[in-house]
């Protein structure tokens, strides 16, 4: 059974400040890693998805790595804004459906 | 135009009762889901729909139905309402049922009293 774990639980930085998320998972025949935001009272936005065969993925300010063999993903926001704030979640999906992490949830202070 | 949308958002009912949960997608889709999120933030997926097919049903209890009328609906019945019920339930699409990012509605908070 697929079990993903995210560390920290929650983080709090002064704006400008680049985000690390981690995520970790126990099986690594993965067809792909996803990370989410999700803000308060509201639904999930996909924010990168990274196939099993890929490294990495970015889009603007995110970046997110993929190490399969190890288990691991990190995402990184660069020069973090109050926007920012919001719970982020990994995803990796087996055998047709997501396994999710409780999340990291990130404040950033003006 | 919202791409995945549920009603209602907001149900609060009595243990018991029976209950229906809509949920349409307008992004052409294959696959649709239901998952369910609880106190602890988990998310949890309950059923998969790929083409009006069921594809995934994830130790639900009998009490839970899904009923997808055509691929563009997936609706969520529950029978005899407990309190462990009480959880966010979100539905979401994604292209087909593997491998592609997935689009989540913005949840119906089912509070069961």
């Amino acid at each position: 059974k697929q079990e993903v774990t995210q560390i920290p639980a929650a983080l709090s930085v002064p704006e400008g400040e680049n985000l690390v998320l981690n995520c970790s998972f126990t099986d690594s025949a993965i067809y792909n890693l996803q990370w989410f935001r999700q803000d308060p009272g509201k639904g999930l936005t996909s924010l990168l998805l990274i196939q099993s065969s890929q490294r990495e993925q970015t889009s603007g300010r995110l970046n997110a790595s993929l190490d399969k063999s190890s288990g691991r993903s990190t995402l990184y926001i660069a020069a973090s804004q109050p926007g920012d704030s919001a719970t982020y979640l990994c995803a990796v999906e087996d055998d047709y459906k997501l396994s999710f992490g409780a999340g990291t949830t990130v404040t950033v202070r003006a | 135009d919202t791409a995945v949308s549920q009603t209602p958002k907001y149900l609060v009912t009595q243990m018991g009762n029976d209950k229906s949960i809509k949920c349409e997608q307008n992004l052409g889709h294959d696959t649709m889901y239901w998952y369910k999120q609880d106190s602890k933030k988990f998310l949890k997926i309950m059923f998969s729909y790929n083409n009006k097919e069921l594809i995934i049903n994830e130790t639900v209890p009998n009490r839970f139905s899904p009923k997808s009328p055509d691929k563009a609906h997936l609706n969520l019945h529950i029978n005899s309402l407990e309190l462990g019920d009480s959880a966010v339930y979100f539905c979401a699409s994604s292209p087909t049922h593997s491998g592609n990012t997935i689009y989540f509605g913005e949840g119906s908070w089912l509070t069961v009293v």
